[in-house]
Order: C-alpha cells, then sequence, then structure tokens
C-alpha cells in the first residue's frame, strides 16, 4: 500500500527566506506525487505534480519539488517567501488504474513572520 | 472558467437531521470524490464514483451516503448527523488518472 509521510507538522520561516517542505513515500512503482496548498477554509489548489521525466518541477507561486527516487522524496522549495503562502501544505501520492486516488501526507502548517 | 462548485459554504444542521452537500462541476470529469477534513488533519476520503460506479472506502460510515445523478453533480448525504460528523467536506473530480481538483469546500456544523 502507498504511503506519505510529512515530517515537519508546522514550520516557521521569515519573509523572504528560503523554505524547503519535506515529503517521503512509500509505493512500489513508480509514483505520480502531488503538492497541494490549502488556505484556512478553503479547498486544496494543485501546487505542482510529478509523473515522469525531469526529476525538478516547477509549480504555481514560484514553487518547485525534486523527486529523488533513491531517497523515496518529493520535498517542495520555494526560494523567498512571501506572506501569503502561509498556508497548511499537502503531499500527495498517487497511481494509475486507481481511479485517480490520491494518499495524502498530514501536512505541513507554514507560518510566516514579517 | 471550469471549475468545481461546493452549496453550500456553509451549513447548520440539527443532531440527527438529514443533510445534504451539494457538488458541481464544469470540468466533465469522469471521477468525482467526497472527502472529510477534520481540524490540522489530512483529508480522508469517504467514496468516489467513477462514472455511475460508486465506490465505498472501508471505513466509512453507512451514515455517509452519496448520489450522482449525472456527470456534472454529485451529492454527499448524512442521514443522521453526530457531534462527530461536524467537518469540512471536499468535493474533488479527476480524469481517473491524474490530479485532482478541489472545491472550496463545505463547512458542517452540528448542534
Amino acid at each position: 500500500a502507498q504511503s506519505v509521510t510529512q515530517p515537519d507538522i508546522h514550520i516557521t520561516v521569515s519573509e523572504g527566506a528560503s523554505l524547503e517542505l519535506r515529503c517521503n513515500y512509500s509505493y512500489g512503482a513508480t509514483p505520480y506525487l502531488f503538492w497541494y496548498v490549502q488556505s484556512p477554509g478553503q479547498g486544496l489548489q494543485l501546487l505542482l505534480k510529478y509523473f515522469s521525466g525531469d526529476t525538478l518541477v516547477q509549480g504555481i507561486k514560484g514553487f518547485e519539488a525534486e523527486f529523488k527516487r533513491s531517497q523515496s522524496s518529493f520535498n517542495l522549495r520555494k526560494p523567498s517567501v512571501h506572506w501569503s503562502d502561509a498556508a497548511e501544505y499537502f503531499c500527495a501520492v498517487g497511481a494509475t488504474g486507481n481511479a485517480g486516488k490520491s494518499t495524502f501526507g498530514d501536512g505541513t502548517t507554514l507560518t510566516v513572520k514579517p | 472558467d471550469a471549475m468545481v462548485i461546493q452549496n453550500p459554504r456553509y451549513q447548520v444542521t440539527q443532531f440527527g437531521k438529514p443533510v445534504t452537500l451539494s457538488c458541481s462541476q464544469t470540468l466533465n470529469h469522469n471521477v468525482m470524490y467526497w472527502y472529510q477534513q477534520k481540524s490540522s488533519q489530512a483529508p480522508k476520503l469517504l467514496f468516489h464514483y467513477y462514472d455511475k460506479d460508486f465506490n465505498n472506502e472501508a471505513d466509512t460510515p453507512d451514515n455517509f451516503q452519496s448520489r450522482r445523478p449525472n456527470t456534472s453533480f454529485c451529492f454527499l448525504d448524512i442521514r443522521s448527523p453526530g457531534l462527530g460528523d461536524a467537518a469540512m467536506y471536499l468535493c474533488a473530480t479527476s480524469t481517473g488518472s491524474y490530479e485532482q481538483y478541489f472545491g472550496p469546500g463545505t463547512r458542517l456544523t452540528v448542534t
């Protein structure tokens, strides 16, 4: 069965500082990997996705993530955080042939200090 | 713009009083999902429809039912809401292979 671990429950960074959110997955084959962001009281919005090919993927809002098969990781990065990035971030793993069902991590809450 | 719409955004119901939440989509996606999300937790999949095929998660209580009358609409029925059912309910869609597109959610309060 597939699983996702987000080791950091809560991260605080200063505005303008760089950010890295960690995600580790467990899946037998090549996974489909996603990062979603959720602002308070809102649904989830897709930031970026990895299916195959280039292991460094670019997403919206200046985010990027790198797939590292050897480490079973898909960490999310942003070089300079803005106050509006404060939100909950979810990593998810999915697979074809499974009706697009994804397994979500427990999320990381990002706080941005002025 | 193509999107996933949920109505209402906020719903208050009484303990034991049936409630229906609505989801519609203009993406023409095959798959529609219902999730329950409690505070500071990951979304928990309740069930999904692949076209007209209904798929229930093993641990979804019988109190939760769903209907999908056509491609565009899907409903979540809670037959007898308990205090523990207070949560955000998220609807999502996908083509069945890739990423999911989420609606804004319905916040359910049970009094």
